[in-house]
């Protein structure tokens, strides 16, 4: 069963840098998939941010693309993103995701349970 | 570009839900529906336009092409109240629909 579980500060300040993991359980990150990012401000939509593949092959949403990085950790079977220069604009709860298709960028079967970033000075 | 129509849909349970997803320019099939409820992760309904993920039930189906896609709930049951999204995977960046709000009448 695959199970993945979003990890990182609740809070950052403007213009810093917003880190977070997404741990992954009964599935190797090295065997394949493309493992997503997507967010939703408060009361808003859902909003892609990036995903990666395994073999580090990257896509970003460009609305994004100069502040979004996204990496993977093999040895602790995790991925990580980075934002850079966060406003109140990017206050959203993060999800991390993964589809179920080896070769599916999109229809994310697997969702870690979010957690919620908000910045402010 | 993915347009949802309509933004709200009121209805009582029994009641069938008809969902739209319009793109901007064709998608083919590569498209799928969510559905989240309040502080839910959204769940897979729907992929490849038409095939069910996992575990869902056979109430809930979706059809479409190109650039016009339906979701439609056969018959509301008091769980399937919730916010409804699609999404493309033609080509990056993937899209979201803005959503339609399925709620009791």
């Amino acid at each position: 069963q695959v199970q993945l579980q979003e990890s990182g500060p609740g809070l950052v300040k403007t213009w810093e840098t917003l880190s977070l993991t997404c741990a992954v359980s009964g599935s190797s990150i090295s065997s394949g998939y493309y493992w997503g990012w997507i967010r939703q401000p408060p009361g808003k939509g859902l909003e892609w941010i990036g995903s990666m593949y395994h073999s580090g092959t990257t896509y970003c949403n460009p609305s994004l693309k100069s502040r979004v990085s996204i990496s993977i950790d093999t040895s602790k079977n995790q991925f990580s993103l980075k934002l850079s220069s966060v406003t109140a604009a990017d206050t959203a709860v993060y999800y991390c995701a993964r589809p179920d298709n080896i070769n599916s960028g999109g229809d994310f079967q697997h969702w870690g349970q979010g957690t919620l970033v908000t910045v402010s000075s | 570009v993915l347009t949802q129509s309509p933004a709200t849909l009121s209805l009582f349970p029994g009641e069938s839900a008809t969902l739209s997803c319009r793109a901007s320019q064709s998608v083919a099939t590569y498209l799928a529906w969510y559905q989240q409820k309040p502080g839910q992760a959204p769940r897979l309904l729907i992929y490849a336009a038409s095939s069910r993920a996992a575990g869902i039930p056979a109430r809930f189906s979706g059809s479409g092409s190109g650039t016009d896609f339906t979701l439609t709930i056969s018959s509301l049951e008091t769980e399937d109240f919730a916010v409804y999204y699609c999404q493309h995977r033609i080509n990056w960046p993937l899209t979201f629909g803005g959503g339609t709000k399925v709620e009791i009448k």
